[in-house]
């Protein structure tokens, strides 16, 4: 199974000012995956990240609140822009270890806005 | 609109004693079933699933029963033991492979020793 690191597992961040959330996979995957889970809610895809094309955004998500990187098969980047303390969540990267396996999580990054 | 509903926020069990989880679903198009466990201040660990040409899967301690018609789908715990303490999710997708899983919002599991 994928072994993922995230990174920073916490954090506390001031209004208006952006974080870079990295997460890194010890084997290459196809597809990478970037989740939230506000208070109290479910886990909600933000996005999906291919390597070597944009991310795939789901509804009420959009690029420039939530930037990714993919360069290349087994490290992604979600950037959280201008937050604000609507944005105080747990963001989750996930893996799909080989096609059609169960998707394997990372342990998430808790970030609290100001 | 919440396709995936776990209406027990909450649930104790007697060590030794079953421990059943529930999940209802809206959509009729899911078709592949998941349940995650999640420890604080860890991700969410894939514990079993089931496809919806069964009824049944099992796993040691582990079932997963799956009710089509009644779109419903449960994870019994047997024996119940203290380290399964933690928060359980039921997830659904079209089909087994696809990245797009809709979690419910999980029930927190508290076993007693």
């Amino acid at each position: 199974s994928a072994v993922i690191s995230q990174k920073p597992s916490r954090d506390i961040c001031q209004r208006g000012t952006s974080l870079t959330i990295q997460c890194q996979v010890d084997s290459q995957v196809t597809m990478m995956f970037w989740y939230r889970q506000q208070p109290g809610q479910s886990l909600t895809l933000i996005a999906t990240a291919n390597q070597g094309s944009e991310a795939t955004y789901e509804s009420g998500f959009v690029i420039d609140k939530f930037p990714i990187s993919r360069p290349n098969l087994t490290f992604s980047t979600l950037t959280v822009s201008n937050m604000s303390p609507e944005d105080s969540s747990i963001y989750l990267c996930s893996v799909e270890p080989r096609e059609g396996q169960p998707q394997h999580f990372g342990d998430g990054t808790r970030l609290s806005i100001l | 609109d919440q396709q995936v509903k776990q209406n027990s926020p909450s649930l104790s069990v007697q060590e030794g004693r079953i421990s059943i989880l529930n999940c209802d679903y809206t959509n009729s198009m899911f078709d592949y079933f998941l349940w995650y466990k999640k420890y604080p201040a860890e991700g969410p660990t894939f514990l079993i699933s089931i496809s919806s040409i069964k009824d049944k899967n099992e796993d040691g301690r582990f079932t997963v029963f799956l009710n089509k018609s009644a779109k419903h789908l449960s994870l019994h715990i047997v024996p119940s033991q203290p380290g399964d303490s933690a928060v359980y999710f039921c997830a659904a997708s079209i089909t087994p492979g696809t990245y797009k899983y809709i979690f419910g919002t999980g029930t927190r599991l508290k076993v007693l020793a």
